[in-house]
């Protein structure tokens, strides 16, 4: 394990269900983030928190709905997907402040497969 | 905009070749530049994390450099090995204005046995 844990690993779910993702850290880290990794494609930043804050919305649809209760813990709330929104699900955390430190970086969890169907 | 690139897309090696992966990055205002690893279907694992202040970081038989002024950055791989095998990702981490990771679209090794 990183120190990011996400759960559940797989999650199947059909167009009307309703269903959260969660990320949790115990690393001490202040912001968290949620990325999305098509097939074939880049990895997508999702959503941005720092201090339990949201900073950041990459003009994602509303049919993804993020929740922040505190620094260790982030949701992705999902309902009325669609089959495209298939991908796997990454969470990572980071400390902000501390960019110049030499052990400052990115820390992953394992990742949520989504399929939708 | 900052904008990551890695060449190759896919490689394909035999065991014990030494190799290198290329990162380019378009703005060279970053803090750090970061390669992770990628295993089918898994999260991203920290290899190595370079800050822009140096040259380069050694862990084991991988070595990142970082070129800042030229935009680049190489992760070489010493006598590779099948487990290896996996996609390598290179993030730059800017330093304009808010914090913003920007990733590359990854490099998908193959090292056969």
């Amino acid at each position: 394990e990183t120190g990011v844990t996400q759960t559940p690993r797989h999650l199947v779910m059909g167009m009307t269900n309703k269903k959260s993702l969660k990320c949790e850290q115990h690393l001490g880290h202040n912001a968290m983030y949620w990325y999305k990794q098509s097939a074939k494609k880049p990895l997508e930043l999702m959503f941005v928190y720092n201090f339990k804050e949201q900073t950041e919305n990459n003009s994602v649809p509303s049919r993804f709905s993020p929740e922040c209760p505190n620094s260790s813990h982030l949701f992705l709330h999902l309902h009325t997907l669609q089959p495209e929104d298939s991908a796997l699900y990454l969470c990572a955390s980071s400390a902000l402040g501390a960019e110049l430190s030499p052990n400052y970086g990115y820390t992953f969890g394992s990742g949520t497969r989504l399929t939708v169907v | 905009k900052q904008e990551v690139t890695q060449i190759p897309a896919a490689l394909s090696v035999p065991e014990g070749e030494n190799l290198v992966l290329n990162c380019s990055f378009t703005d060279s205002a970053i803090y750090n530049l970061q390669w992770f690893r990628q295993d089918p279907g898994k999260g991203l694992t920290s290899l190595l994390l370079i800050q822009s202040s140096q040259r380069e970081q050694t862990s084991g038989r991988l070595n990142a450099s970082l070129d800042k002024s030229s935009g680049r950055s190489t992760l070489y791989i010493a006598a590779s090995q099948p487990g290896d095998s996996a996609t390598y990702l290179c993030a730059v981490l800017s330093s304009g204005g808010y914090q913003k990771v920007t990733f590359g679209t990854g490099t998908k090794l193959q090292v056969i046995p």
